[in-house]
């Protein structure tokens, strides 16, 4: 089935300090992708979706200078969290509709922490 | 948009028990509904889904239900075992929209 790669899975950064974050397709081309903050215990938060060649689509209230989206590729988007916070800790997760377009495949997820 | 409801927040059976969790969607064109499993720091697994021309569905312990008038459907997972223990997450969507996720339902099954 379709596999969406995401790295790093862990990382700990200090505050002011840049982390990006690549989400990379597989053995599919994915040209929308899709990513989503979660808080421990809580449900997946849509940030913003991505479209290769285009900008990215942000949803109300995400900072877009803040989390920087980048898709230059049918296979790989990136989310950079610029001048991380505390705050911004959090789990971050991609996911890409499958060549049919109705399931979703996720990644692994990436465990950020700013100290 | 859509907006899916998911019930309860928090469930604890017994093993060998059976689970139901339940959602709720607005959106009448919705018509793919798939359910996650999520281990703790892990991504969500798709399950079972159901598309909207089809009522029922079974995979083994897990069926899904869809009431398209009510616009409801549910999850039952029968004989429940310690490794079900995980949240589980519905979602609602048409075709190459994004998917709308229900909040979450914690499953705890003792042993």
């Amino acid at each position: 089935g379709a596999v969406v790669s995401q790295h790093p899975s862990r990382v700990i950064c200090k505050s002011g300090t840049s982390v990006k974050i690549e989400c990379r397709s597989l053995d599919f081309q994915a040209t929308t992708m899709f990513w989503y903050r979660q808080f421990p215990k809580k449900s997946l938060m849509l940030m913003a979706t991505s479209n290769e060649g285009s900008k990215a689509t942000y949803e109300q209230g995400v900072e877009k200078d803040k989390f920087l989206i980048n898709h230059a590729s049918l296979t790989l988007s990136t989310l950079t969290v610029t001048s991380a916070h505390p705050e911004d800790s959090s789990f971050y997760i991609c996911s890409a509709p499958d060549r049919e377009n109705y399931g979703y495949t996720f990644g692994s997820g990436t465990r950020l922490t700013v100290v | 948009g859509e907006n899916v409801e998911q019930h309860p927040s928090t469930l604890s059976v017994q093993e060998g028990d059976s689970a139901v969790i339940k959602c709720t969607y607005s959106d009448s064109a919705s018509n793919y509904f798939p359910w996650y499993k999520q281990e703790l720091g892990k991504r969500p697994q798709l399950i079972i889904d159901i598309r909207s021309n089809v009522g029922e569905k079974k995979d083994q312990r897990i069926a899904v239900t869809l009431n398209k008038t009510a616009k409801h459907f549910s999850l039952h997972i029968t004989e429940t075992q310690p490794e079900d223990s995980a949240v589980y997450f519905c979602a609602a969507s048409r075709r190459s929209y994004i998917p709308t996720f229900g909040r979450g339902t914690s499953l705890i099954v003792h042993p």
